[in-house]
């Protein structure tokens, strides 16, 4: 058990809805990233925060958003959804704002858009 | 370009085969190489850390290697439990972990 847990575990949405992802980090670990898996590939990574401020973003369009907490948990926004977003998104958490040293995932949300 | 990749993209051994997994990466300004874990649906499982050039790492029937250029994953004796994705990624300074596609693990009783 890595003490990283993600809501909800599976979810199927409509193309166009919005959907939130939420994730609360281990204990002492004040920085997460979230992480979108497509299947059969490695993770990619969409965005970081640390101390409730995004310090680092991947190649994702502005419709990915985040939110980070004063208790360090966070969510994931993802607007106006389409059938390629589907895929197990994955939050992991480390200790410092340069990425910390390794990080510990969450099992995942297996998103489902049809 | 940073980029990571792995070989073979699926392995499949019989119980007690030894063999060995690769992961190569161009990058610039590394910080760490990770192994991780993942089984079907789940969230990967950290293995190892690797830092500099020579440095080895154990775990069970697991060992991790590293060179300026590639780390290597041994896997001695595995198990059918062994069975999984076996994912690469590597830390750059002052970002977050680029991974690999992974490696496909099966072994057969």
């Amino acid at each position: 058990e890595t003490g990283v847990t993600q809501s909800p575990t599976h979810l199927i949405k409509t193309r166009g809805q919005q959907v939130t992802l939420r994730c609360s980090s281990q204990s002492g670990h004040n920085t997460v990233s979230w992480y979108q898996q497509a299947l059969g590939q490695g993770p990619q990574f969409i965005f970081q925060y640390y101390r409730e401020e995004e310090n680092g973003r991947g190649n994702f369009p502005p419709r990915f958003s985040g939110l980070q907490f004063p208790n360090y948990s966070s969510e994931l926004n993802v607007n106006a959804l389409e059938l390629d977003d589907s895929a197990l998104y994955l939050c992991a958490s480390t200790h410092g704002g340069q990425g910390g040293t390794e990080a510990f995932f969450g099992q995942g949300t297996r998103l489902t858009v049809v | 370009e940073d980029q990571v990749t792995q070989s073979p993209e699926a392995l499949r051994l019989q119980e007690g085969e030894s063999s060995s997994l690769n992961c190569s990466y161009t990058v610039s300004g590394l910080r760490g190489l990770f192994w991780y874990r993942q089984d079907p649906g789940k969230g990967p499982e950290f293995l190892f850390t690797l830092y500099s050039a020579g440095e080895e790492k154990e775990k069970e029937r697991l060992k991790a290697t590293l060179t300026k250029k590639e780390s290597f994953l041994h896997i001695t004796a595995p198990k059918p439990e062994d069975s999984a994705t076996y994912l690469c990624a590597v830390q750059m300074i002052g970002q977050n972990f680029v991974f690999g596609p992974g490696t496909r693990l099966s072994v057969l009783p």
